[in-house]
């Protein structure tokens, strides 16, 4: 299958700080591209759809402020939490697929920890 | 509105037992697409299968088949004599055409135990 990499892996950060995480297509090009959030043994709950070039679409209750996305190009979005807080600690998680209705490439997830 | 639930929450299995794990939806759309992934400890989502709404033949993969049943909105997935390495949460999703996002069951932890 098609790989999708994710950085960093983990990632500890203080409070008020700001944090990016990165997703990248590595041997396709994603027109989408899909950020969630899963909390312990929870689901995965979708936070934004980002088109490259074009804003991102947000969930409902989903702070864009907050969670800032960007998608610059067709193998790369990265999501930036802002003035990070302990309640924002969670496992981050992208993906990316090449067209509608086709399979969505998962990369390796980064595990947020705020103290 | 579409809905994916998995009514199993946890699963226990003893190695080399067959194991079922059930998935039902819900969607108005008529074009529909579902998919299984496997998310082992490590916890990045591995993908498993996509069955687009016209195809309802079943498919079998080594020790993995999937039976999916329009009339009952079903698309369960059937582990073989299972192994400890198929220890994971597994999700069922379920995308709309048209719409851009896969929606998520609550998934289902199977451990298979030695």
């Amino acid at each position: 299958g098609a790989v999708v990499s994710q950085h960093p892996s983990w990632v500890i950060c203080k409070s008020g700080t700001s944090v990016k995480i990165e997703c990248r297509s590595l041997d396709f090009q994603a027109t989408t591209m899909f950020w969630y959030r899963q909390f312990p043994k929870q689901s995965l709950m979708l936070m934004a759809t980002s088109n490259e070039g074009s804003k991102a679409t947000y969930e409902q209750g989903v702070e864009k402020d907050k969670f800032l996305i960007n998608h610059a190009s067709l193998t790369l979005s990265t999501l930036t939490v802002t003035s990070a807080h302990p309640e924002d600690s969670s496992f981050y998680i992208c993906s990316a697929r090449r067209t509608e209705g086709t399979e969505a490439f998962f990369g390796q997830g980064t595990r947020l920890t705020v103290v | 509105a579409q809905k994916v639930t998995q009514a199993q929450t946890e699963i226990s299995v003893v190695e080399k037992e067959d194991v079922t794990l059930d998935c039902v939806y819900e969607t108005r759309d008529t074009t529909y697409y579902l998919f299984w992934y496997k998310q082992p400890p490590s916890g990045e989502l591995v993908f498993l299968i996509r069955r687009n709404s016209f195809d309802e033949q079943n498919e079998i993969s080594g020790r993995y088949s999937w039976n999916f049943q329009k009339s009952t909105s079903s698309f369960n997935f059937t582990i073989t004599a299972s192994q400890v390495v198929d220890s994971a949460v597994y999700f069922c999703a379920l995308s709309e055409a048209g719409a851009n996002n896969l929606f998520f069951g609550t998934g289902t932890r199977l451990t298979v135990i030695p």
